[in-house]
């Protein structure tokens, strides 16, 4: 099946600093990604919309210049947490989708992010 | 996308049925609903999917009412590996996709 691959697993940063995570379709080519994040005991809330190639689709209430997303291949989407702070610390997951197969969405392991 | 109304907490004895309900009302009819479920510190795992028919996997059956006004997950042998949060989500999909919008699910917690 298809699998989604997201890394780091955990990161622990300090605030003021910029942590990336990648999230990579493996096996197929995922021409939409979605990056959500999720605080304890919380759902998940979706925070962006990346289609390969172009910018990102934000939902409202997140800043598009703290996250930055970039779809630039097929295969790889990346967030980016600028100057992060305590209060980003989250868990941080993406998901991606293959155009015309039918077959939903497949989630990455997650990030947790911890920022000191 | 429609909004979907699932109970906060169900049980379930390990070896019995567990069959989860969602009330997703307002759905319109090119939205599918969907399943999925989240153990602790990991991401969500895809289990089932329809439009209008009922749906089975190796995983798990979904039925769907005749009027798509709502849905049952059931798991036919739960075991404790199955204990989780289940979302039941209402997305457009087929050839192309809509985004899921995550509700508060339900926590399965399946007993010996």
């Amino acid at each position: 099946g298809a699998v989604v691959s997201q890394h780091p697993s955990r990161v622990i940063c300090k605030s003021g600093t910029s942590v990336k995570i990648e999230c990579r379709s493996l096996d197929f080519q995922a021409t939409t990604m979605f990056w959500y994040r999720q605080f304890p005991k919380q759902s998940l809330m979706l925070m962006a919309t990346s289609n390969e190639g172009s910018k990102a689709t934000y939902e409202q209430g997140v800043e598009k210049d703290k996250f930055l997303i970039n779809h630039a291949s097929l295969t790889l989407s990346t967030l980016t947490v600028t100057s992060a702070h305590p209060e980003d610390s989250s868990f941080y997951i993406c998901s991606a989708t293959e155009y015309g197969t039918g077959g939903g969405y497949t989630f990455g392991s997650g990030t947790r992010l911890t920022v000191v | 996308d429609a909004k979907t109304t699932q109970p906060t907490s169900m049980d379930c004895a390990e070896g019995r049925a567990a069959n989860l309900p969602c009330n997703h009302s307002t759905i319109s009819g090119n939205e599918y609903v969907y399943w999925y479920r989240q153990i602790h510190s990991q991401g969500p795992q895809y289990i089932i999917h329809g439009l209008k028919n009922n749906e089975t996997n190796e995983m798990a059956s979904l039925i769907i009412t005749e009027d798509r006004k709502s849905s049952t997950l059931i798991l036919p042998h739960a075991t404790l590996r199955d204990t989780a949060v289940y979302y039941c989500i209402v997305s457009w999909g087929g050839t192309s996709y809509g985004k899921l919008t995550f509700g508060q699910g339900t926590i399965l917690t399946v007993h010996p």
